[in-house]
């Protein structure tokens, strides 16, 4: 079957480093992909990552290992603005359908 | 560029009545998906269609069904609605041009079923 796993929770304080880890179960596999949606709005799209490596986008990197099915994102400088939940998610082949973790919640605290 | 706009934003029907929610698709974009959330299931998804052709469909029961336009806005029908369909389903389009790799979500439709 296809299956990702993350956290479902984390806290960490204003300023610090946080990495959220995610790892996959899927027979076909085109790349892993993250979104962020806070709370009452709609998931919008933070980074795509198709070969092996890191990814980076001012304050978020997204890491990915093919070999390990396993991929993380990382909050740098993390500012309050940044509570919400993160979803990973893996695209297939032949669709733009998006298969999504259950989410980790990540609360930013002063 | 307008972004992805979903109709209605709330709805609340009874029980065994059906329910229609609209997507109007960023222009350009063939690809609309669907994907109902559910604190217990998370995002799941329903199907999704380019260029009229549904081309994947979720593991959702006959009662939900869609559709696409020419003009790629896209529809979704529940009928025979369950207390369990209550759920917030979100519309995404995407464009070949970034290989689908990115999702363009609306804000959702919050269905209610009493």
């Amino acid at each position: 079957g296809q299956s990702l796993e993350q956290p479902s929770e984390v806290t960490a304080v204003e300023g610090a480093i946080v990495q959220i880890n995610c790892t996959y179960q899927t027979s076909g596999f085109y790349g892993l992909s993250w979104y962020q949606q806070h709370d009452g709005g709609a998931p919008t799209f933070l980074s795509y990552n198709a070969l092996d490596g890191l990814e980076e986008t001012g304050r978020f990197s997204s890491f990915l290992s093919r070999s390990d099915s396993y991929g993380y994102l990382l909050l740098q400088e993390l500012q309050m603005k940044d509570s919400a939940s993160y979803f990973c998610a893996f695209s297939g082949a032949g669709s733009y359908q998006l298969t999504f973790g259950k989410g980790t919640k990540l609360s930013v605290i002063p | 560029k307008a972004g992805v706009t979903q109709t209605p934003r709330y709805l609340i029907k009874t029980r065994g009545q059906q329910v229609t929610l609209s997507c109007s698709p960023i222009s350009g974009h063939r690809s609309v998906s669907w994907y109902q959330q559910t604190p217990g299931q998370g995002l799941q998804f329903l199907f999704e269609y380019f260029s009229e052709t549904q081309r994947n469909k979720g593991n959702f029961p006959g009662r939900f069904s869609g559709r696409q336009f020419s003009n790629s806005r896209s529809e979704m029908n529940v009928s025979t609605l369950e207390l369990g369909d209550s759920a917030l389903y979100l519309c995404a389009s995407s464009t070949p041009d970034r290989g689908g790799t990115e999702a363009f979500f609306g804000q959702g439709t919050r269905l209610t079923v009493v």
